[in-house]
């Protein structure tokens, strides 16, 4: 299995607060991608990172920020949670076109 | 990237080969067909993906018709460990981030 590891695993917190959720590679992927799932809607990309401090919008980026200072680490902030972005977030990590790999989830409550 | 169309569910008899289904009509030249499985609560996994050609490996097999309208995933012995959502994906290699998007998938449920 691709060496991806999610941190937290779970979460609870509340309305307004900051969250910052962190994915730890050890492949040294150039990419990595973050996702939201919720049901009924599939896996939807929020954010992409295409090396050190290159990142870029998916098609649900509102409300989400991510940073990536190392190749290993990229990390997906929201900086006032709300509760619609409670949902599970996969992280990816890929080598150009080769398929994506992704972590086990970080499963968020927001109440 | 071209849509996909998948049944929303499937069941398969443990040992009995499993045959998933993926309409792809408005598939271009250079795209390829994707598939992925999310087993219940973790993350997806890559199975395969192929251009024109039939694929294998150690996981299941690709069957492109020849217009590459469609496409078909088999695993050969389904098991109960293979019960899971499976997602169809058609998108370009670009050489650049592979952005996926995720439809709904088919349920497939193994049974003894």
């Amino acid at each position: 299995d691709a060496g991806i590891t999610q941190s937290p695993r779970h979460k609870v917190t509340e309305t307004g607060t900051p969250v910052t959720l962190r994915c730890h590679q050890t492949e040294n992927h150039r990419y990595m991608y973050w996702y939201r799932q919720d049901p009924g809607h599939g896996l939807r990309l929020i954010h992409y990172s295409y090396g050190v401090k290159d990142t870029d919008k998916g098609e649900v980026s509102d409300g989400y920020s991510v940073s990536r200072s190392k190749t290993e680490d990229f990390l997906l902030t929201l900086e006032s949670a709300t509760s619609s972005q409670t949902s599970v977030y996969f992280c990816a990590i890929s080598v150009t076109d080769q398929p994506q790999h992704f972590g086990d989830g970080t499963r968020l409550s927001i109440l | 990237d071209a849509k996909t169309t998948q049944p929303t569910s499937m069941d398969c008899a443990e040992g009995r080969a499993a045959n998933l289904p993926c309409n792809h009509s408005t598939i271009s030249g250079n795209e390829y067909v994707y598939w992925y499985r999310q087993i219940h609560s973790q993350g997806p996994q890559y199975i395969i993906h192929g251009l024109k050609n039939n694929e294998t490996n150690e996981m299941a097999s690709l069957i492109i018709t020849e217009d590459r309208k469609s496409s078909t995933l088999i695993l050969p012995h389904a098991t109960l460990r293979d019960t899971a959502v499976y997602y169809c994906i058609v998108r370009v290699l670009t050489g650049t981030a592979s952005k996926l998007t995720f439809g709904t998938g088919t349920r497939l449920q193994v049974t003894l």
